[in-house]
């Protein structure tokens, strides 16, 4: 398995608190995604890295940010945690894009959120 | 911009019965498909990918995928399943970055 941790692996928090999640990598791995999933949606992207201090937005990047000040963790911050951004956050590594195409993701093992 | 389709939200299927997940995506340009299998409680790992060459392609446990560039589908199918299929299937295209499709659910019954 890809050594990617994500911590916490649960947390409640409440409307207007900050939160901080983490993500950790053994690998290595050039880039790293936040995404987060929730029921009849799938997954989504928040935001990206392609470096350390290289990120950009997904689809789903309000009331979120990151950062990425070593190659082996990248943080997501809940600014102001609204009862909407509970879900299911999963953090994914990959290699780089070789031949013009992404690579395989390999997945952390979630962290679910709950903002009352 | 790229989009997958799900077409079945929920499956239920018997053990050692076929079962065939159906997965479409809208593109203009050439594209690079994938199975994702998530079990309860995980993160997601991969079933499968087409990249390029052929379109059938073969994954793990069995599972086995067909591109259809005419008809823009990716459905995923196994001969027989088993009770660990039990699982949400994601299909997810690639447009530089990955884009899921809302899942199916996977329920094997004995």
């Amino acid at each position: 398995d890809a050594g990617i941790t994500q911590s916490p692996r649960h947390k409640v928090t409440e409307t207007g608190t900050p939160v901080t999640l983490r993500c950790h990598q053994t690998e290595n791995h050039r880039y790293m995604y936040w995404y987060r999933q929730d029921p009849g949606h799938g997954l989504r992207l928040i935001h990206y890295s392609y470096g350390v201090k290289d990120t950009d937005k997904g689809e789903v990047s309000d009331g979120y940010s990151v950062s990425r000040s070593k190659t082996e963790d990248f943080l997501l911050t809940l600014e102001s945690a609204t009862s909407s951004q509970t879900s299911v956050y999963f953090c994914a590594i990959s290699t780089d894009r070789t031949g013009g195409f992404i690579n395989e993701q390999f997945f952390g093992p979630g962290t679910r959120l709950t903002v009352l | 911009a790229q989009s997958v389709t799900q077409l079945d939200s929920q499956v239920p299927v018997f053990e050692e019965a076929p079962v065939e997940l159906r997965c479409n995506y809208s593109s203009s340009v050439s594209v690079y498909l994938f199975w994702y299998v998530q079990y309860p409680n995980q993160g997601l790992q991969l079933l499968l990918k087409y990249l390029s060459g052929s379109t059938l392609v073969k994954g793990i446990n069995g599972f086995e995928a067909e591109f259809n560039k005419s008809q823009t589908s990716f459905h995923l199918r196994k001969p027989s399943v088993h009770i660990s299929d039990t699982a949400e299937y994601f299909c997810a295209v690639d447009d530089y970055k990955l884009s899921f499709g809302a899942g199916t659910t996977v329920t094997v019954r004995a």
